[in-house]
């Protein structure tokens, strides 16, 4: 069975500044997505961006990055220009490529984030 | 743009009763999830659906049941319901991963919140 940790229950950060959420797994598998999603106040879950194991490169969207980390089993989400519409849950995600249990999300108990003004 | 709606969206229930949380999606995915959500626990997977008239168990099964006989729809009962169930219930949909171009990601509903008194 695969496990995802999030280490920091809950992190704040100054509007406009830098900051960096940590996400760590277990997995014997070869093949795999990762994921971050966000869940504002108003509680849908909203993908923020995705790795897929086989690229090496790290993914990025805007203002979003991540630092995949195949070796290490660490996919960590840096949130540049941190804006007050950051503030939520972040759950980091992991989800099985192919083979039984596949198709499934197993997500880290989240990381609360807050954007000081 | 409905994508996936969930009803209700809030619930009050006493312990014994029984009910149905109705998930419908209008994107054609393929995949259906129920999960739920506690504080600390991050969403867990109680049961899902890889086609119509397929159903499976996740991590968290015991006391519900499901089922999906339209594509479209996903049903999650409570038979019984007890305190344990009180918890913020999420509904989600995907493409299968092999369907072309297919990213992986889960659609969510905006959650059903149930209290079982």
């Amino acid at each position: 069975a695969q496990t995802v940790t999030q280490s920091q229950p809950e992190m704040s950060v100054q509007e406009a500044e830098t900051v960096t959420l940590s996400c760590t797994y277990d997995t014997s598998e070869n093949n795999y997505y990762l994921f971050w999603y966000k869940q504002p106040p108003s509680r849908q879950m909203i993908l923020v961006i995705r790795q897929e194991a086989y690229k090496q490169q790290n993914a990025t969207e805007n203002r979003f990055s991540v630092n995949f980390q195949k070796a290490a089993k660490s996919f960590s989400l840096k949130i540049s220009d941190s804006q007050l519409g950051d503030t939520a849950m972040y759950f980091c995600a992991f989800m099985k490529y192919s083979g039984a249990g596949s198709y499934q999300l197993t997500f880290g108990k989240g990381t609360k984030l807050s954007v000081i003004p | 743009n409905a994508g996936v709606t969930q009803t209700p969206k809030f619930r009050v229930l006493k312990t014994g009763q029984s009910m149905t949380l109705l998930c419908a999606q209008d994107m054609n995915h393929e995949y259906m999830y129920w999960y739920r959500q506690d504080p600390g626990m991050g969403l867990r997977l109680i049961h899902y659906s890889v086609g119509e008239g397929t159903t499976a168990k996740g991590e968290v099964p015991d006391g519900y049941n499901v089922s999906r006989l339209k594509k479209q729809n996903f049903l999650l009962g409570l038979e019984s319901a007890a305190p344990s169930q009180t918890s913020v219930y999420f509904c989600a949909s995907s493409y299968s991963l092999g369907t072309s171009g297919v990213t992986g990601e889960l659609f969510f509903g905006e959650g059903s919140r149930l209290t079982v008194l």
